[in-house]
């Protein structure tokens, strides 16, 4: 039973354009959702959050939209970057559950030059 | 500040040895975690810890133990390895209860069990 669900294992995109990553959950209780960023051989990173009282947050060039009646939320970066080329991992947690958090299978973003 | 730090990076087990993964944060974390990634996954959690001397199971416990006897480390027990466990194990520390917050995560652990 996979709660969170990266359904794009990969996208490719072009320097400067728009990257979105999407992401979809089935537990209505998640109350507090995270975007980590990975390198190979390296520990994730945390990228930018959001809680599920907004529909929006932003930071820089990451964007994180969440739609709470279709449980579905989106990463935008922009312009993207060669160096965000990376694995994304969505992940959910709820206020009740002591921070778990439940990851999405991830999905690797290739930017080229 | 080191942050959180693992040892060994790397480990090649033999079916039925044990090891222990090490796990260590300086940010005086109240809460740590321990995650396995297998290939082309995402992160599932084994075990997690609330404070020193109290730990609770996550989604994958078995084949696992755990210990917390300070707030800086966070061991993780393979007592009997099997194949299924061959997988990249990342450790995670988070500031206290009450506050919904990022993790914090090691540079892994890549196990393999032959």
């Amino acid at each position: 039973d996979q709660q969170v669900k990266q359904n794009s294992p990969s996208l490719s995109v072009q320097e400067g354009r728009i990257s979105i990553l999407n992401c979809d959950y089935t537990n209505s209780m998640f109350d507090y959702f995270l975007w980590y960023k990975k390198y190979p051989a390296e520990g994730p990173t945390f990228l930018i959050s959001i809680s599920s009282i907004k529909d929006k947050n932003e930071d820089g060039r990451f964007t994180v939209f969440l739609n709470k009646s279709a449980k579905h939320l989106s990463l935008h970066i922009v312009p993207s970057q060669p160096g965000d080329s990376a694995v994304y991992f969505c992940a959910a947690t709820r206020r009740q559950a002591g921070n778990k958090l439940t990851f999405g299978g991830g999905t690797r973003v290739l930017v080229k030059p | 500040n080191a942050g959180v730090t693992q040892t060994p990076k790397f480990r090649i087990l033999k079916i039925g040895q044990s090891m222990t993964l090490q796990c260590t944060q300086d940010m005086n974390h109240n809460y740590m975690y321990w995650y396995r990634q297998d290939p082309g996954m995402g992160l599932k959690l084994i075990y997690y810890s609330v404070g020193a001397g109290i730990t609770d199971k996550g989604e994958v416990p078995n084949g696992y133990n755990v210990s917390r006897s300070t707030t800086e480390d966070f061991p993780l027990r393979l007592e009997l390895a099997a194949p299924s466990q061959t997988s990249v194990y990342f450790c995670a520390s988070s500031p206290n209860a009450g506050v919904l917050s990022e993790q914090f995560f090691g540079p892994g652990t890549r196990l393999t069990v032959l």
